[in-house]
């Protein structure tokens, strides 16, 4: 089975353009999870979708992030407009159930603001 | 709020060592604990977890055991191999049972393991 996907790899765009980052869970996967480290810091919670709804989004930084997950599948997360704190490494998660908790991490996009 | 701390790395070892990383907690209630591995060019993925004290979680030759006396959750191995060389998260969530969604990570742990 295809695992959770991340696109793109790379982004380098400059402080106040926009940036939209696409995960595409393991199929059949209701719950999914994103999360970013910056530099220096630890990995830390965005936001969990069941479905299509946001259970918990108290991780989201500010108003300039805005995640969506139409349709219960792929999920997007946009940053708009981009400033330099923004820069890190964007994870996605998906799990089963909610019990379980992300199990799976795709590889992460990692976003450069100059 | 809550947090977790790891050993500091990288952690540079030879084939067939003992592996211990450290890791410690600050929670209330009764976190759910976990590690998680990041194998080079891949996403991370859960190795282990513990849902109660003094329960044991192993996998691949990993075990780490719940230590609420000491709020300790360490990564132990009696014999790393050279495909073992990742990074190493420990990480908990305090949801309360409701999602274990929402981690709290520590800040990884490089380990080299040397034919």
């Amino acid at each position: 089975e295809a695992g959770v996907t991340q696109f793109p790899s790379h982004s380098v765009i400059e402080k106040g353009q926009t940036v939209t980052l696409r995960c595409d869970p393991i199929s059949g996967h209701d719950n999914l999870y994103w999360y970013r480290r910056v530099m220096g810091k630890e990995i830390k919670f965005l936001l969990h979708f069941v479905k299509e709804s946001k259970q918990d989004e108290s991780g989201m930084p500010n108003n300039r992030f805005l995640a969506e997950r139409t349709g219960g599948t792929y999920s997007t997360l946009k940053v708009q407009p981009a400033e330099l704190e923004d820069s890190g490494v964007y994870f996605c998660a998906s799990s089963q159930t909610k019990g379980q908790g992300p199990r799976y991490f795709g590889p992460g996009t990692r976003l450069t603001v100059l | 709020g809550d947090s977790v701390t790891q050993m500091e790395g990288p952690v540079t070892l030879s084939e067939e060592a003992f592996l211990t990383i450290n890791c410690t907690y600050t929670a209330t209630g009764y976190p759910s604990l976990f590690w998680y591995v990041q194998y080079p060019g891949e996403g991370l993925q859960l190795l282990l977890k513990a849902t109660k004290a003094d329960d044991k979680g192993s996998n691949k030759g990993f075990e780490a055991t719940y230590r609420k006396e000491t709020t300790s959750f360490h990564l132990e191995k009696g014999s790393v191999q050279v495909s073992d060389s990742a990074v190493y998260f420990c990480a908990l969530s305090n949801a309360g049972g409701t999602s274990y969604g929402k981690l709290t990570f520590g800040q990884g742990t490089i380990l080299t393991v040397h034919p």
